[in-house]
């Protein structure tokens, strides 16, 4: 079975920093493109990043371009996001997700989400 | 710009059919997207991938009562025999020149 765990949520004020991880299992993880997606209270899903298989090739979101680093440990099988810069509108549970099987540039579309964590930017 | 335009609600009643509709902005009537369900306090869940031409991928376990369909820009996700916890928001999402797009979501209720 897939299995996405997000963890590294909380609190933490604006400016700050913080890293979530994302431990992956039941699957080969190594050949799968990644995203982040967020969800702010209330609202919809919002598209964060993406990662390639290798972790050699990265796309953003214009929100948190600069701010935001999208990486993974294929040796550890973990998805990782490092945000910096925290502002109040980052607030929201942030999900790992797994791209379906990937054909061509056809790796966008997502086939497995885990539960999310929440980050909450606030003083 | 890929702009997914979804309706922000519908609502039907129990044991009947709905027609749920994702509609791409202009000029990208060929994009496939996803459709993918969020149950109240749960995260997302997969549920198809709808091409342009109506061929669609089902997650696993997703049950034959949710099917896809296309129609030039509008991509349409059809729940026959509507259950109690069908009731969700449902949520569209393609991929643009390197970025991801996702519709606003359609809130169902089931009546």
């Amino acid at each position: 079975e897939v299995q996405l765990v997000e963890s590294g949520g909380g609190l933490v004020q604006p400016g700050g920093s913080l890293r979530l991880s994302c431990a992956a299992s039941g699957f080969t993880f190594s050949p799968y493109w990644m995203h982040w997606v967020r969800q702010a209270p209330g609202k919809g899903l919002v598209w964060v990043s993406r990662v390639n298989s290798d972790g050699s090739n990265t796309n953003y979101a214009d929100s948190v371009k600069g701010r935001f680093t999208i990486s993974r440990d294929n040796a550890k099988n973990t998805l990782y996001l490092q945000m910096n810069s925290l502002r109040a509108e980052d607030t929201a549970v942030y999900y790992c997700a797994r791209v379906g099987s990937c054909s061509g540039s056809d790796c966008w579309w997502v086939d497995n989400w885990g539960q999310g964590t929440l980050v909450t930017v606030s003083s | 710009q890929l702009v997914l335009t979804q309706s922000p609600s519908a609502s039907a009643s129990l044991g009947a059919s709905v027609k749920l509709t994702c509609t791409l902005s202009s000029g990208h009537s060929g994009y496939a997207i996803a459709w993918h369900q969020q149950q109240p306090e749960k995260g997302p869940r997969f549920l198809m991938k709808l091409n342009s031409d109506g061929y669609h991928i089902k997650g696993d376990g997703i049950p034959d009562r949710f099917s896809g369909s296309s129609s030039g820009a509008e991509r349409y996700l059809t729940i026959s025999s509507l259950q109690s916890e069908d009731e969700a928001d449902y949520y569209c999402q393609t991929w643009g020149t390197g970025i991801g797009v996702f519709g606003g979501g359609t809130k169902l209720t089931v009546l």
